[in-house]
């Protein structure tokens, strides 16, 4: 079963534009976290942001957490090439256990 | 930097045949993980080991998957028979451990398996 729900689930943009995918979960959280996957690839860790946390910041990712509506925002700033990828959000308890969503797929058109 | 190895990163097999995947975690990682990704779908969980004892095999279907992490390091997930609906990406993962204060999961490349 998966809790997180990411929207859209596809996304194309213009290269230097901001690309910003949403996640909806259904039960409380102790975390949520975003990771990207290339194709055919293994999934790397982009950000975390715990319950109590409401925005949080790395390079040029910033993520948002609204635990009174159960959702979270990714937003990608200046994007680039590179960036084409799936990128999922996982929900996290208290053990050490992550349920991830179905992904949005990014292109980044040149 | 310390990363996630898998093996073999390909795998066609027969259906019926048994079939097994290998993985070791980042020195020092208590837990580990092993996912199944089908093609358009997130990573749904198979096992969580702590050390070398599972913490949740729920979604294991055991009559024909098996996972092991004897010593509590490295790990096998095993398939016999294999069928054809378990074509997909077999993912492992780990992470410092329950209690750490760290969640984040650290993924290896994945094993690509396809049943014929």
């Amino acid at each position: 079963s998966q809790q997180g729900e990411e929207d859209p689930q596809a996304l194309s943009i213009q290269e230097g534009e901001n690309a910003t995918m949403n996640c909806s979960y259904k039960t409380s959280i102790n975390n949520l976290q975003w990771y990207r996957q290339n194709s055919g690839r293994g999934l790397v860790h982009l950000i975390l942001i715990r319950s109590n946390e409401r925005e949080k910041h790395s390079g040029r990712l910033r993520v948002t957490l609204d635990t009174s509506k159960k959702s979270s925002s990714l937003l990608i700033t200046a994007s680039r090439a590179a960036d084409t990828a799936s990128y999922f959000c996982a929900t996290g308890g208290r053990d050490d256990k992550i349920i991830f969503g179905k992904g949005t797929r990014l292109h980044i058109l040149p | 930097e310390a990363e996630v190895a898998q093996s073999p990163r390909y795998k066609i097999t027969e259906k019926s045949q048994a079939v097994a995947f290998w993985c070791d975690p980042i020195s020092g990682h208590a837990t580990l993980y092993w996912y199944r990704q089908i093609l358009g779908q997130g990573p749904e969980l198979l096992v969580q080991f702590q050390d070398e004892s599972v913490v949740d095999d729920s979604q294991l279907p055991k009559d024909r998957f098996s996972a092991e992490r004897l010593k509590g390091v490295d790990s096998t997930l095993k398939i016999q028979p294999a069928e054809l609906g378990d074509s997909a990406m077999y993912l492992c993962a780990s992470s410092q451990g329950l209690g750490r204060g760290s969640y984040e999961q650290y993924f290896g490349p994945g094993t690509r398996l396809t049943v014929t």
